[in-house]
Parts: C-alpha cells; structure tokens; sequence
C-alpha cells in the first residue's frame, strides 16, 4: 500500500523557519511529480507547490514564491518543504501528495501554527 | 478566495442525487482537466474523480464527473448517509499553477 508520512510541523513564530518532510514507501518515487497542498482551520484546500521527478522544474502558489523551497532526494525517497519567512496566514495543515495534476495518494497531514 | 467557484453547501436525502457545480475561466477549467477530492474532517482528503470523468480506484459509480466549457459538476446519485464530506473541484492552471474550488460541504438529511 502506498505510504506518505509527512513530519517537521509544529509551533514557530512569525519570520521563522520550518522543514517539513515527507517519507514515502510502497511505489517508485522517481516515477512521480510530488506536491505539497495546506489546508487553514476551517478552510478548504490550497496547492502550495509542486515538483518533477527529476527535481529540476518546480511551480510555486504566489504567496508562498520566494519564501518557500520544495525539494526532494530521491535516494531517500524523501519530499520536503523548506518554510521561511513564515506569516500568521501560514498557519495550515500541509499534506504531501503524490502527482502533478491528479494527486491519487495524500499523507494525513502535518501541522504548522505560526503565531506569536 | 478560491479561483474556481463551488456552491459552500449542498443537500439532499438518502437515495436522491445531488450535483455539485465548479465554475472556472478559459485559462483553467476550459484548456485543462478537472478532478474531484472528497474529504471528511479531521481526514486527507481522497480522488474520487480525474480527467473530467473517470473513477478513481474503489470508487462507486454512484458518483460521476462530467465538464463543459469552463464549468464541471459532480454528481452523486442514490445519495448514502456515508457521503457527508465536503468535495472539492481541482484543475491546472495556463500560468503553471494548481488550482482548488473553495468545497462544497454535503449534508446527508
């Protein structure tokens, strides 16, 4: 069965930094774009980021560009979010999700709470 | 607020068939594929539908996507108390980015 697990959440304040991790198992990693999708308290779905295959091509949500860096490591089957310059409106829920556009598996989800 | 426009809520009784409506532009919905996500709280949320139309696996053809021009529905008929989730509507955008509608919560009466 296919396995996301996302990590690295938590509490930070405002203009601090998170990595987020997510750790994948049961497919072939390097097959797949992986992505990144939040989702604030009580609201819906946001695409944050995505990421080819190979690492090289990735698209970012506006507010995010330039404070957010996705990446992967293939030989670890990892996907990860480098968070900075975190804002109040941050403040989310951040799955991993497998897929460029269609995204067919989903992590359970990390929380990250900016506040001060 | 979200690019894509899906009704907040909708509702109908068991074994009615309720459609969910997503609303987009020619740069999203109209030049690219629409898929659908349903969540339950505190859950991930799971692919019912991609490609406009198709089922994702393990899903029951009870539930249906269909497209045209720049809008997509989803409907659910023969509608179960199980299906109380919110439904989400997603497509790429021209400009390169992932797009969500804002969720439509279903209430089972």
């Amino acid at each position: 069965e296919v396995q996301l697990v996302e990590s690295g959440g938590g509490f930070v304040q405002p203009g601090g930094s998170l990595r987020l991790s997510c750790a994948v198992s049961e497919f072939t990693f390097t097959d797949y774009w992986m992505a990144w999708v939040r989702q604030a308290p009580g609201k819906g779905l946001e695409w944050v980021a995505n990421i080819n295959q190979g690492g090289i091509e990735q698209h970012y949500v506006g507010s995010v560009e330039g404070r957010f860096t996705i990446s992967r490591d293939n030989a670890k089957n990892l996907l990860y979010l480098q968070m900075n310059s975190l804002r109040v409106e941050d403040t989310a829920v951040y799955y991993c999700a497998r897929g460029s556009v269609v995204w067919d598996s989903w992590g359970q989800g990390t929380l990250v709470t900016v506040s001060s | 607020q979200a690019v894509l426009t899906q009704p907040p809520s909708a509702s109908g009784t068991p074994g009615q068939t309720v459609i969910i409506s997503c609303f987009g532009s020619s740069s999203n919905i109209g030049s690219n594929t629409v898929n659908w996500y349903q969540q339950f709280p505190g859950r991930a949320p799971k692919l019912l539908i991609y490609a406009d139309h198709l089922r994702a696996s393990g899903v029951p053809d009870r539930f249906s996507g269909s497209k045209s021009a720049t809008s997509a529905s989803l409907a659910i008929t023969g509608l179960q108390s199980e299906d109380e989730a919110a439904y989400y509507c997603a497509a790429w955008d021209d400009n390169l980015k992932g797009l969500f509608g804002g969720g439509t919560k279903l209430t089972v009466l």
